[in-house]
């Protein structure tokens, strides 16, 4: 769902280790999904998508997991490093009468600890 | 391979001046979506464009606000008579079409003091 204007949840992990970053979504019409990664004032920055007719998509690093059943959206980040160090959004598109709408979630902030 | 750019990268305005937000898409792409940014929280969509047409200002204020594509040139987002709640991060982005990722620009800051 969109950010409802919280404080960002944070994740905290240890360099090295893997991360999971969960997000759900709100609508189960949603057939399109995607990871942003978002640097200290920088936009967002594109990291991986998956489609719906998907359960999971491997990329260099990172996997996103998707479970429609109970609208869940995940993204692993293997061997992390500082420059993981970030703001994650998750994104459902939103196809309204052939526009396209993409809907971010609230976030998550990733630190990453040496 | 230019990305998305946006200018100026930050901006500073009076209450009740204007705003011009300036966005160049990626070559070739025909889609453009400004978001707006608050602090520590997610994009909320304002307007989806493709050259020359409004797609979709579903998220664009009633007042006040406003966007275009032209077939030349690029786009741009105007804020009427700024007011301090107008103070945000402005993001554009583009894409080549539907089912597309998007590719943002580094936004625009604007502060209304």
């Amino acid at each position: 769902g969109e950010s409802v204007g919280l404080h960002l949840p944070t994740l905290s992990v240890q360099e090295g280790d893997n991360s999971i970053i969960n997000c759900a979504y709100s609508n189960s019409a949603s057939d399109y999904f995607i990871w942003y990664k978002q640097e200290s004032g920088k936009g967002p920055q594109f990291i991986i998508d998956i489609r719906s007719n998907m359960d999971k998509r491997q990329g260099q690093r990172v996997t996103v997991l998707l479970n429609k059943t109970v609208k869940h959206l995940s993204l692993q980040i293997a061997a992390t490093q500082p420059g993981d160090s970030a703001v994650y959004f998750c994104a459902e598109n939103i196809i309204i009468q052939g526009a396209q709408k993409l809907v971010f979630g609230q976030g998550t902030r990733l630190t990453i600890n040496p | 391979n230019a990305g998305v750019m946006q200018n100026p990268r930050h901006l500073v305005r009076r209450r009740g001046q204007e705003a011009r937000l300036r966005c160049s898409p990626v070559k070739g792409h025909s889609h453009v979506y400004w978001y707006r940014q608050l602090p520590e929280e997610g994009l909320k969509f304002m307007v989806y464009l493709q050259k020359e047409n409004i797609i979709d200002e579903s998220g664009m204020p009633k007042e006040r606000f406003s966007a275009e594509f032209p077939k030349e040139g690029p786009s741009i987002l105007r804020i009427q008579q700024v007011v301090r709640g107008d103070s945000a991060a402005y993001f554009c982005a583009s894409s080549p079409g539907a089912k597309s990722p998007l590719h943002f620009g580094n936004g625009t800051r604007l502060t209304v003091t």
